[in-house]
């Protein structure tokens, strides 16, 4: 069955770079999301990625696939406190069909 | 846009009461998709539709749970009757198919006491 593998904790200091990584088996999987949820909010989507693209960036946030071993990261660049959240990591195969989300991965960052 | 309503925010309700949980989709999106959020069990999704269509309610813990998409524009997640084992955050999301962008809800927190 499908299954998404996040590290549960991760903890840098303000200003270092935060790199979060995901594994996943669905050797379908499409779409690749990332998204961060705030305590007591909803998940906020920050990018996502086609399975046919090795890279995305966007301003602060890199995404990089390997889609031969399945694996995804999330690279923040100059992290700051505000970073501070649940990251989580989730993997579709076509448009209509639900998210597999991982169990999130919680960034603490340390001024 | 506002973005994915959901409502109320917030509910406290006691065992055995009926709980009707709310979401309006974003305006054009195609599906909608209900999840529950616990600290143990993580994000699971509960039911989703397509078109207004109930495709897979595989997640829908128990007959306990129902939920209904009238029109495209609003959708409920009914409990009844509730137990304290319910609480939980339930979260709403609508994607459009074409853009495969799958936006959340601020979510409903449920406790059942």
């Amino acid at each position: 069955g499908e299954d998404v593998e996040q590290s549960l904790f991760l903890s840098v200091r303000e200003g270092d770079s935060s790199v979060i990584n995901c594994t996943y088996t669905d050797s379908s999987s499409t779409y690749l999301y990332w998204y961060k949820q705030e305590p007591g909010a909803g998940l906020q989507l920050l990018t996502y990625i086609f399975s046919n693209m090795d890279m995305k960036q966007d301003q602060r946030l890199t995404v990089l696939l390997n889609k031969k071993d399945k694996h995804l990261s999330l690279r923040i660049a100059d992290t700051q406190t505000g970073d501070s959240a649940i990251y989580f990591c989730a993997e579709s195969r076509s448009g209509n069909t639900p998210l597999v989300f991982g169990k999130g991965t919680r960034l603490s960052v340390i001024a | 846009d506002a973005g994915v309503i959901q409502s109320p925010r917030h509910e406290v309700t006691e065992m055995g009461q009926e709980v009707t949980l709310r979401c309006k989709p974003i305006s054009g999106h195609n599906s909608l998709f209900w999840y529950r959020q616990t600290m143990m069990r993580g994000l699971e999704l509960l039911i989703y539709f397509n078109n207004n269509v109930p495709i897979d309610d595989s997640g829908m813990p128990e007959d306990r749970f129902s939920a209904k998409m009238p029109n495209a524009s609003f959708s409920t997640l009914k409990i009844q009757p509730s137990e304290p084992r319910d609480s939980a955050v339930y979260f709403c999301a609508s994607r459009k198919t074409e853009t495969y962008e799958q936006y959340f809800g601020p979510g409903t927190r449920l406790t059942v006491t």
